[in-house]
């Protein structure tokens, strides 16, 4: 089945630092990535789609400078927080979805932030 | 008001019942259903998928969905311990469309 990976599962960023999240899709391509978050005990919230090559498209309320989205190839897409703040701990998860087949999305293990 | 609401819960049932998970939406266009299981601390992974009205039946698991009423039902049967998690219906109007989730509810199978 369609594997899709994270990392690091889980970092302590201090804040004001930045902090890179990596997201790949290990055994199909994908022309397009999205990237949620989570807080406890709430849904996924999409907060950009990217796809490759191209600018990532953010939905109403996210900042484009702060959460920075970078889909290089056809198996990664990266995410980038920058100067992070406490607000921004939450549980980022990404998902890939194939270039070929049914247009279903697959999603990664997450990767648990949290900024001090 | 949401565009999918789900009950939260917390749902929690005796080893071998019968569950029923359910959501209700407000837009006609939605076309394609999904249910998503997700352990604590992990990403979701998708346990049914459904185009259009209708059932669908993958083990223990049953999909509905009835457009008509904008109602879409997972059915767990001989629920397990195993299968406690928080589940969340999700919907898109085209195979290309962007993913919109419930809240979910989470379900507790009790030993």
């Amino acid at each position: 089945g369609a594997v899709v990976s994270q990392h690091p599962s889980w970092v302590i960023c201090k804040s004001g630092t930045s902090v890179k999240i990596e997201c790949r899709s290990l055994d199909f391509q994908a022309t397009t990535m999205f990237w949620y978050r989570q807080f406890p005990k709430q849904s996924l919230m999409l907060m950009a789609t990217s796809n490759e090559g191209s600018k990532a498209t953010y939905e109403q309320g996210v900042e484009k400078d702060k959460f920075l989205i970078n889909h290089a190839s056809l198996t990664l897409s990266t995410l980038t927080v920058t100067s992070a703040h406490p607000e921004d701990s939450s549980f980022y998860i990404c998902s890939a979805r194939e270039v070929t087949g049914s247009g279903e999305q697959y999603f990664g293990p997450g990767t648990r932030l949290t900024v001090t | 008001q949401k565009e999918v609401e789900q009950d939260p819960g917390p749902l929690s049932v005796p080893e071998g019942a019968i569950v029923s998970l359910n959501c209700t939406y407000s837009n006609s266009a939605f076309q394609y259903f999904m249910w998503y299981r997700q352990y604590s601390r992990k990403g979701p992974e998708l346990l049914m998928y459904t185009y259009s009205s209708g059932n669908k039946e993958d083990g223990r698991f049953t999909a509905q969905v009835d457009k008509s009423s904008k109602y879409i039902s997972l059915f767990i049967r001989d629920s397990q311990p195993s299968d406690s998690a928080t589940y969340l219906c999700a919907m898109r109007k085209t195979s290309y469309d962007k993913v919109i989730f419930g809240p979910g509810t989470s379900l507790s199978v009790i030993p």
